[in-house]
Parts: C-alpha cells; sequence; structure tokens
C-alpha cells in the first residue's frame, strides 16, 4: 500500500529566509509525486508533481523539489519565502490504476511566515 | 486550461437530510474521477473512484449506501450523502482525470457540507 509521511505538522520561518518541507513515501513501484497547497477554507492548487526525467522538478510560485529515490524523499524547497506563502501544504503519491490517478496524501504541513 | 466545477461551494443542511454534490468536468471527458474527505486539520482521505458508467469503488470504511456516487456522463459525477448526520461535516472534493491522460489531475474547489 502507498503512504507519505510529512514529518513536520508546522513550520515557522521568517519572510526572506529559506524552506523546506519533508514528504517521505512509501510505494511499491516509481511514484508519481505531487505537492499541493491549500490556503485556509480553500481547495488544492498544484504546486508542482514528478512523474519521470529530471529529479529536479521546478514548480509554481517559485517552489522546486527533488526526488530522491534511494532516500524516497521528495521534499519541497523555496530559496526566499513570501509571506503569502503561508499555508497548509500537502505531500502525495499517487500511481495509475484503471484511468486514472488514486492520490494518498501526507497529513499536511503547516507553514508559518513571520515578518 | 482544464476546470473542474464543484456545486455548491458550500451547504448547510438539517440532520437526517440528503445533500448532493456535483462534480464536473467543464472542458474535457473523464472516465474517471475520485471523491476525497477532508476534515478540518486533517488531511485528504479518498473515500470513492467514480468511474463512469459503472459502480464507484468505495476504500475501506466507507459506506456505500451512505454515500451514493453516481458518474452518469463524462463530465459529471454526483456524490450524494444520505440521511446526513453532524459527523458528516466535512470538506469534500473530487479531482476528475481527462480520458486517455492518466497522469493528469485537475481538483474541484470543494465542497463545504455543515450538517447541523
Amino acid at each position: 500500500a502507498q503512504s507519505v509521511t510529512q514529518p513536520d505538522i508546522h513550520i515557522t520561518v521568517s519572510e526572506g529566509a529559506s524552506l523546506e518541507l519533508r514528504c517521505n513515501y512509501s510505494y511499491g513501484a516509481t511514484p508519481y509525486l505531487f505537492w499541493y497547497v491549500q490556503s485556509p477554507g480553500q481547495g488544492l492548487q498544484l504546486l508542482l508533481k514528478y512523474f519521470s526525467g529530471d529529479t529536479l522538478v521546478q514548480g509554481i510560485k517559485g517552489f522546486e523539489a527533488e526526488f530522491k529515490r534511494s532516500q524516497s524523499s521528495f521534499n519541497l524547497r523555496k530559496p526566499s519565502v513570501h509571506w503569502s506563502d503561508a499555508a497548509e501544504y500537502f505531500c502525495a503519491v499517487g500511481g495509475l490504476t484503471g484511468g486514472g490517478n488514486k492520490l494518498t496524501f501526507g497529513t499536511g504541513t503547516q507553514l508559518k511566515v513571520e515578518l | 486550461g482544464a476546470v473542474v466545477s464543484q456545486h455548491p461551494s458550500w451547504v448547510i443542511c438539517k440532520s437526517g437530510t440528503s445533500v448532493k454534490i456535483e462534480c464536473r468536468s467543464l472542458d474535457f471527458q473523464a472516465t474517471t474521477m475520485f471523491w476525497y474527505r477532508q476534515f478540518p486539520k486533517q488531511s485528504l482521505m479518498l473515500m470513492a473512484t467514480s468511474n463512469e458508467g459503472s459502480k464507484a469503488t468505495y476504500e475501506q470504511g466507507v459506506e456505500k449506501d451512505k454515500f451514493l456516487i453516481n458518474h452518469a456522463s463524462l463530465t459529471l459525477s454526483t456524490l450524494t450523502v444520505t440521511s446526513a448526520h453532524p459527523e458528516d461535516s466535512s470538506f469534500y472534493i473530487c479531482s476528475a482525470h481527462p480520458t486517455g491522460s492518466g497522469n493528469t489531475i485537475y481538483f474541484g474547489e470543494g465542497s463545504w457540507l455543515t450538517v447541523v
């Protein structure tokens, strides 16, 4: 069975500081990996995804993530955090089942940005 | 870009009544849609896989008689919460997958259900 672990429930960083959100996964085959952001009371926005190829993936809003198969990790990074980045971040792993991608989400990391 | 629309965005209903939530792909066809539920301050949990023209596949622990899923067309899946109770209050969100592009996922905006 596939699973995702986000070890950090809450993270607080100062605006302008760098950010790394951790994600570890368990999956039997080559995983499809995703990072989503959820602002309060809103749905999900896809930040980036990894399916294959270059293990360093660039996403929107200046985010990037690196797939490390040996560590079963897909950590999300941003060099300089902006106050508007404060939100909940979810890592997800999925694989093709029938006609689509069934995702398993991590428990989320709540990011707080101090001005 | 592709858009998945959910309706209603929020709904308040009385305990014991049924509520229908629609998930609609606006500019593509989706053979498969997924329904997730998110309790406050928790992660998203997959409830069921909705397949056009066939029965939905439910995850373990999800009552299929309580959460009725109908995927009658390639652009519409509905989730009906029957005999709703306060513990069903949650954020329900669907995802749709364009037919023939299994890697691509689009999420709806989500629907807030409050049962009073």
